[in-house]
């Protein structure tokens, strides 16, 4: 099945500082989310991506397909952006799931 | 604007009983799936439905049932609960038409149901 990487696997930053976050899969996607899973559990969508680049407030995103990788940007963190960020793939042509990756575990610092 | 509501939100079973935990989607979307997540792990596909009076197995189906009898509507059911069933549960839905679409639509997430069995 389809591999997804993702680095760093934890990160501790101050508040204000800014982050990238990687997400490297092995086949081609036809589906490709940026999740944020709050410390109540809660999944939060932050981007659907498959290829391009969107942005939304302080965080912006950008999939190279081609290159099988994902970008997730965070600028001017703050203590609420902590939480563990997932990416998630949808093969092309594949079946109906969506595999997830482990995630990167942020922690913003007052 | 619900999206996914699951119910309940928290479940605590002794090993053996049954239930059965309800998600419901008021987006009118085709497909709606079943996850799991266990600690420090990303969610695993259980079951899914392409469309109303369908389920198909997922990654992890064995010891679950589903079922979509209304198109808002999708059933996980434990029949006899076990120890290593103690995870948290999430429901999604997505839009989309015919199977074979090339271009595919993000899954909404509920909020999960956090299920300890005993």
């Amino acid at each position: 099945g389809i591999q997804v990487e993702q680095s760093p696997p934890d990160l501790i930053l101050q508040e204000g500082a800014n982050s990238t976050l990687r997400c490297n899969f092995s086949d081609s996607v036809n589906n490709l989310q940026w999740f944020h899973q709050n410390p109540w559990g809660q999944l939060i969508n932050l981007f659907y991506i498959p290829s391009g680049t969107k942005q939304n407030g302080r965080l912006s995103a950008t999939t190279v397909a081609t290159e099988r990788y994902s970008l997730l940007y965070i600028s001017s963190s703050q203590t609420t952006d902590s939480g563990v960020y997932f990416c998630a793939v949808q093969l092309l042509f594949g079946n109906e799931k969506l595999t997830f990756g482990t995630g990167t575990r942020l922690t913003i610092i007052p | 604007n619900a999206g996914v509501t699951q119910t309940p939100k928290f479940r605590v079973l002794k090993t053996g009983q049954s239930m059965t935990l309800l998600c419901a989607q008021d987006m009118n979307h085709e497909y709606m799936y079943w996850y799991r997540q266990d600690p420090g792990m990303g969610l695993r596909l259980i079951h899914y439905s392409v469309g109303e009076g369908t389920t198909a197995k997922g990654e992890v189906p064995d010891g679950y049932n589903v079922s979509r009898l209304k198109k808002q509507n999708f059933l996980l059911g434990l029949e006899s609960a076990a120890p290593s069933q103690t995870s948290v549960y999430f429901c999604a839905s997505r839009a989309g038409g015919h199977i074979l679409e090339y271009s595919n639509q993000p899954q909404h997430f509920g909020d999960g149901t956090r299920l300890s069995i005993l």
